[in-house]
């Protein structure tokens, strides 16, 4: 079962517009949440995190959302870029120190010049 | 430039002859992993390894197993591919000195089976 989702395989938004990308978690125990940015044929790169104790963190043009009691965290891209098009992946970690994370499938972001 | 390196990049196997994919870092990282990533969905962690301890998830199949001879470098060992292991292999490394854990990826191996 799916602790982490991605319902929307796909997005594509226009460039300077805002893209956002959202994930759902069911694990109550997750207080540690990354997004990561994939490129073809390259590795998934870290992109920004929040802490549970957090319900917005900022930098640069993104900014990550979270709603605990909706166990739902958000990435707004402002303004989108063609360079943003990317599979992008929400991971989740147990507890401070887990070794472990727990990626969503993923979310292709497509930003149209 | 501080990375994670995999090699090789590409890999084909026939279907039951072993084959090994190997990681390397430069970053000093003292915790390693490898992850399955097969196409559409998420990264699925095998196992990690923190310094010389092993850690194996629960439904990683007996099949796959590896080995850390020193910090720098990580195998994976596919003992007999089928063709339900063609996926995307990567190999990721985290540091324990920060809260949480943020882990760099290499680029990922794609292994085919035939």
């Amino acid at each position: 079962d799916q602790q982490v989702k991605q319902n929307s395989p796909s997005l594509s938004v226009q460039e300077g517009r805002i893209s956002i990308l959202n994930c759902d978690y069911t694990n109550s125990m997750f207080d540690y949440f990354l997004w990561y940015k994939k490129y073809p044929a390259e590795g998934p790169t870290f992109l920004i995190s929040i802490s549970s104790i957090k319900d917005k963190n900022e930098d640069g043009r993104f900014t990550v959302f979270l709603n605990k009691s909706a166990k739902h965290l958000s990435l707004h891209i402002v303004p989108s870029q063609p360079g943003d098009s990317a599979v992008y992946f929400c991971a989740a970690s147990g507890r401070a120190g887990s070794y472990q994370l727990t990626f969503g499938k993923g979310t292709k972001l497509s930003v149209i010049p | 430039d501080a990375m994670v390196i995999q090699n090789p990049r590409y890999q084909v196997t026939q279907f039951g002859k072993p084959v090994t994919l190997s990681c390397s870092q430069t970053l000093n990282h003292n915790v390693m992993y490898w992850y399955q990533q097969k196409s559409s969905q998420a990264p699925k962690l095998l196992f990690h390894y923190y310094d010389k301890d092993f850690n194996n998830e629960a439904d990683t199949p007996d099949n796959f197993q590896s080995r850390r001879p020193n910090t720098s470098f990580c195998f994976l060992d596919i003992r007999s591919p089928g063709l339900g292991d063609a996926a995307m292999y990567l190999c990721a490394t985290s540091a324990t000195s920060g809260a949480y854990n943020e882990q760099f990826f290499g680029p990922g191996t794609r292994l085919t089976v035939l």
